[in-house]
């Protein structure tokens, strides 16, 4: 069966610190992967997407990813967190069709 | 542009009573999504619109839940009977192409609590 794990629940990551927060994936065909973040009372915004091509994404925000296919992981980085980064981020797995199969989310908390 | 927007932004309710969710696409986005996201859970599939017709009602959780979009445009998520279990954020979401590369847009959210 298709899905999607995020195995943080949370992250907490001090102001200026890189961050990286997990996405594994399982899917029978070549997936399409995306990263979207939410924050309070705002609607999911797509970070970054990956569909072919060269392996390693870069997105808004100054996040990237890189798509590993030997680990069925799909994982987003940031450099330097700032504290506006705080919010809950989602993976989602996708195909040729409308279907996301979505992750349970990592929520990020930013110390000062 | 304007993005999807979703009424009402809040919505408290009685147990077994009728509620109404509205939402807004983006102008010329022939595709519409509703999503239902739990507390701590990533969003569940309910149903899609392609144009007038309800494509894929598969995640609709049973027959309480109902969802139109006469026009095209604008579409309704009616929920009959609420239970408590019915609480949750009800997200829309539409885009200008139902294929998986085409990214979807998604609003706001209604939150639904039914006491």
């Amino acid at each position: 069966a298709q899905s999607v794990t995020q195995p943080d629940i949370h992250i907490t990551v001090s102001e200026g610190a890189s961050l990286e927060l997990r996405c594994n994936y399982s899917y029978g065909a070549t997936p399409y992967l995306f990263w979207y973040v939410q924050s309070p009372g705002q609607g999911l915004q797509l970070l970054l997407k990956y569909f072919s091509g060269d392996t390693l994404v870069q997105g808004i925000k100054g996040f990237e990813a890189e798509f590993k296919r030997s680990q069925s992981s799909f994982n987003l980085r940031k450099p330097s967190v700032h504290w506006s980064d705080a919010a809950e981020y989602f993976c989602a797995v996708g195909s040729s069709n409308y279907q996301l199969i979505w992750g349970a989310g990592t929520k990020l908390i930013i110390k000062p | 542009g304007a993005g999807v927007s979703q009424t009402p932004s809040n919505k408290v309710t009685e147990k077994g009573k009728y509620v109404e969710l509205r939402c807004d696409p983006i102008s010329g986005h022939t595709a519409l999504y509703w999503y239902r996201q739990s507390l701590g859970q990533g969003p569940e599939f309910l149903i899609y619109f392609q144009g007038t017709g309800a494509a894929d009602d598969s995640g609709l959780p049973n027959d309480r839940f109902f969802a139109v979009r006469p026009e095209g445009s604008v579409s309704t998520l009616k929920i009959q009977r609420t239970e408590r279990g019915d609480s949750a954020v009800y997200l829309c979401a539409s885009s200008l192409n139902p294929r998986g590369d085409y990214e979807q847009y998604f609003g706001p959210g209604t939150r639904l609590t039914v006491t």
